[in-house]
């Protein structure tokens, strides 16, 4: 059964500092993809970085890069340089199947403090 | 190009009504879903579609149902509003890999 797992309801990092979020998928599709969004106190989703399971290197997005570790099935989130509008929820999420479409879930998400 | 357009913003049901929240994209996008999002917690998929006229059951799919005409139009329904349906509801489309979502309804049923 598909499961996405993010086991840190909180996390706090100083501002300029790197943080890694945690995500870990359960999946017995070969064919997959591994997102992460932000969702800021306005309450939007904001897309940030793309994992497909076949991609041979890590994602990257600016400050942010996608820690994929195939084997342990975990898909962490690495934010560069902290900032403080990067206070916010990030959340996980998963989608089997092909290309375009299919179920996609989330986890329960992170909530990021970044202190000045 | 508007993108994914949910309608309304904000509504307050009593027990026992029904309403229907709306949904459109202007994208030609196949692939649409409904998340709902409680306080403090991550979305669940209520339902989605693959295109026109199939719809599929997510991981909460009680006390809503769906129908997709067309491509443009993602209605979700509730029948029977109950204080558990109290949540954000996103709808969403795929755009290349990822999600588009629209800005969400707030529903308070009480």
């Amino acid at each position: 059964a598909q499961k996405i797992t993010q086991t840190q309801p909180g996390m706090f990092v100083q501002e300029k500092e790197a943080v890694t979020l945690d995500c870990t998928y359960d999946t017995s599709d070969p064919s997959y993809g591994l997102f992460w969004y932000k969702q800021p106190s306005s309450g939007e989703m904001i897309f940030l970085i793309y994992q497909g399971s076949y991609d041979q290197q890590n994602a990257t997005e600016g400050r942010y890069s996608l820690n994929f570790q195939k084997a342990r099935k975990s898909a962490n989130l690495v934010i560069s340089a902290s900032q403080l509008g990067d206070s916010a929820m990030y959340f996980c999420a998963m989608r089997e199947g092909g290309t375009g479409g299919f179920k996609t879930i989330f986890g329960a998400g992170t909530r990021l403090f970044v202190k000045a | 190009n508007a993108g994914v357009t949910q309608t309304p913003k904000f509504r307050i049901l009593k027990i026992g009504q029904s309403m229907t929240l709306q949904c459109a994209q202007d994208m030609n996008h196949n692939y649409m879903y409904w998340y709902r999002q409680d306080p403090g917690m991550g979305l669940k998929l209520i339902y989605y579609s693959v295109g026109a006229g199939i719809t599929d059951k997510g991981e909460v799919p009680n006390g809503y149902n769906v129908s997709r005409s067309t491509t443009e139009d993602f209605p979700l329904r509730l029948e029977l509003a109950a204080p558990s349906q109290t949540s954000v509801y996103f709808c969403a489309s795929t755009s290349g890999e990822k999600l588009l979502f629209g800005s969400g309804t707030q529903l308070s049923v009480l």
